[in-house]
């Protein structure tokens, strides 16, 4: 079975922080996603990436970055954290881009 | 116009009951269909996918996609308590990116 990994399942930050979240797969899948998920929302792609050092934006970029320097990990960065960025992240990964994505269990950020 | 669009709920049904779960899409070029399952508190789960129209079943469950209708239903034969969660549906589009619903949740009362 595929594994996705998120670092933290709960995480409390301060407006205008710098916010690291990560994520670790560990089926050598190529491809890997960025979510987060809100009531009424859905699923929101922010970014996405198809190999090592490749990054792709999504629907909602705007105030996130991403790293990717080793195939199995996948980082989201909240360049400087506002209140409207409190959320659940969700990240993903796909061994092609054309199959379905293996979720994590989520981070689920609060920014006060 | 949202690209997915699925009721919220809550959907309340007894143990035993079939349990039909459904999505509207509006992209006509969709052609691969997933469901995924998500427990309270845990990530999505890749629940079944099918490809076009037609039905797809997997022991208590069965996908079914009517691509004239742009609609895709998911029944769950013998509901049971462990059933009890949210249920995305997730199409693609021919450029490999999925769209998300925003999920029904499900109640299966013992």
């Amino acid at each position: 079975d595929v594994k996705v990994t998120q670092s933290s399942r709960y995480l409390v930050k301060r407006t205008g922080e710098k916010v690291f979240l990560e994520c670790v797969q560990d089926m050598d899948h190529e491809n890997m996603f960025w979510y987060r998920q809100d009531p009424g929302l859905g699923l929101r792609l922010i970014y996405f990436s198809y190999d090592v050092k490749m990054k792709e934006k999504g629907d909602i970029p705007e105030g996130y970055s991403v790293s990717r320097e080793k195939k199995e990990r996948f980082s989201l960065i909240l360049e400087s954290a506002s209140t409207n960025q409190t959320s659940m992240y969700l990240c993903a990964s796909s061994l092609a881009q054309n199959q379905p994505q293996h979720f994590g269990d989520g981070t689920r950020l609060s920014i006060l | 116009q949202k690209e997915v669009e699925q009721d919220p709920g809550p959907l309340s049904v007894p143990e035993g009951a079939i349990v039909s779960l459904n999505c509207t899409y509006s992209n006509s070029a969709f052609q691969y269909f997933m469901w995924y399952r998500q427990y309270s508190r845990k990530g999505p789960e890749l629940l079944m996918y099918t490809y076009s129209s037609g039905n797809k079943e997997d022991g208590r469950f069965t996908a079914q996609v009517d691509k004239s209708s742009k609609y895709i239903s998911l029944f769950i034969r013998d509901s049971q308590p462990s059933d009890s969660a949210t249920y995305l549906c997730a199409p693609r589009d021919n450029f490999n990116k999925f769209y998300f619903g925003s999920g029904t949740k499900l109640n299966v009362k013992p």
